[in-house]
């Protein structure tokens, strides 16, 4: 069974770094780009950026470039989502999810990573 | 920048058909898929490649495109699918992706 887990939720200072993480399972985790996807309360769906864990081969989208940083540890399954200083603007639930195959769909989510930055 | 733009609201009775709609401003595009979002929870792939089906997802649920937009039909609407529904798709290199605007579908 396709499985991705994310870290719990974190709640954070301005000015504070801030990493999550999206475990994978139950698949070749080195075969599929993981995405990560931002909802800031009552609000939409953005996407963020994806990595390709085989190689680390990652891509922003303009709107994110700069802010945040993708990774992944393919030796342990893992994808990461990090901050280097945090905003009050960055409070969201922050989603990971599989991208199926060769198709630009995302088939498996995570259950969700909400960060809250506040004074 | 591509963009996916849906209506914000839809309300429809129970039994009735839901039709969301989700227009690009640029082509080609790649295929559009379409996700649920109940509260507090994860989005769900119900619909890929305009019109395919996932296993498990009730055959209610429809995709359908034409020209620069695809319109995800709900037919025969049960209280259960009230949520937010967002389309999806990528630009023209599959490099980046976009999601739509959102639709909150009430059932009366």
């Amino acid at each position: 069974e396709v499985q991705l887990v994310q870290s719990g939720a974190e709640v954070k200072k301005p000015g504070e770094s801030l990493k999550i993480s999206c475990k994978g399972s139950g698949y070749s985790f080195t075969s599929y780009w993981i995405g990560w996807v931002r909802q800031m309360p009552g609000k939409g769906l953005e996407w963020m950026g994806i990595i390709y864990p085989g190689d680390s081969d990652t891509r922003y989208s303009p709107s994110f470039q700069g802010q945040v940083t993708i990774s992944a540890d393919k030796s342990i399954s893992t994808a990461y989502l990090q901050w280097s200083s945090l905003k009050a603007s960055d409070t969201a639930m922050y989603y990971c999810a599989r991208r199926s195959g060769m198709a630009t769909v995302f088939d498996y989510w995570g259950q969700g990573t909400l960060v809250t930055v506040s004074s | 920048s591509y963009e996916l733009t849906q209506p914000p609201s839809v309300s429809v009775s129970p039994g009735q058909t839901a039709r969301i709609t989700c227009s690009a401003d640029a082509l080609p595009k790649q295929y559009a898929y379409w996700y649920q979002q109940k509260p507090g929870q994860a989005p769900v792939l119900v619909i890929y490649k305009d019109s395919e089906r996932p296993s498990g997802i009730p055959e209610r649920f429809s995709g359908s495109s034409s020209g620069t937009t695809v319109t995800l039909t709900i037919s025969g609407v049960q209280a259960e699918d009230e949520a937010d529904y967002y389309c999806q798709s990528a630009d023209s290199s599959g490099t980046y992706y976009v999601f739509g605007t959102g639709t909150k579908v009430t059932v009366l």
